[in-house]
């Protein structure tokens, strides 16, 4: 089955610096989906950005990008000049190809300091 | 329009009573999830219906019983809850395109339904 590892249970950051989220997962697949999942206080999750392992190319999204290594089994999430707004427990994602199953890891909440 | 909506936002029940919460979309995706999340975890996967038919369970106890009505509607039928099942659960869908899979296939969350167990 495959895992999802998020090592850091929380983060900070000064408002307008760039934070780094990291995330490895464990599988034996080769394509994939890779995902990052944003819940503040609200809980209502929101998407961040989205990776298919198949695509060399690192995906971003605005203020978000982020470094896909698939040898390495790495998903890291980069917030560039980081808002207030960002504060929120982001959760990454993998769901597997040949299936709708998706595992989230244990979450790291961050903290943007004004 | 990427809303999937959920009813109600808060329910209260008692051990011995019989619920259900509702869930809809109305962005054409054919799969639909349920999820459960207990106070700072991540979402459980509970179940997956994919063209109205239940593709995932993951072992879930019987006193939750899914029911997908149609592509647009899912709910979750609750019976002789305990109080350890008291969570925020979080639907939510996907395009789920066939055949194969596009990064379209992206899961859309409700807000989800605040549910307590007394």
């Amino acid at each position: 089955a495959q895992t999802v590892t998020q090592s850091q249970p929380e983060m900070s950051v000064q408002e307008a610096e760039t934070v780094t989220l990291s995330c490895t997962y464990d599988t034996s697949e080769s394509d994939y989906y890779l995902f990052w999942y944003k819940q503040p206080p609200s809980r209502q999750m929101i998407l961040v950005i989205r990776q298919e392992a198949y695509k060399q190319q690192n995906a971003t999204e605005n203020r978000f990008s982020v470094n896909f290594q698939k040898a390495a089994k790495s998903f890291s999430l980069k917030i560039s000049d980081s808002q207030l707004g960002d504060a929120a427990m982001y959760f990454c994602a993998y769901r597997s190809w040949a299936n709708n199953d998706m595992r989230f890891g244990a979450g790291t909440r961050l903290t943007v300091k004004p | 329009d990427t809303e999937v909506t959920q009813t109600p936002k808060h329910l209260v029940m008692g051990m011995t009573n019989k619920k259900s919460l509702k869930c809809e979309q109305h962005m054409g995706h054919r799969a639909m999830y349920w999820y459960k999340q207990k106070a700072k975890k991540p979402p459980e996967l509970m179940f997956v219906y994919s063209y109205e038919k239940l593709s995932i369970n993951e072992s879930v106890p019987s006193r939750f019983s899914p029911e997908c009505p149609n592509s647009s509607l899912l709910n979750l039928h609750l019976h002789a809850l305990q109080p350890e099942d008291s969570a925020l659960y979080l639907c939510a869908s996907s395009q789920d395109e066939r055949p194969g899979r596009s990064i379209t296939d992206t899961q859309y969350f409700g807000p989800g339904t605040r549910l307590t167990v007394l």
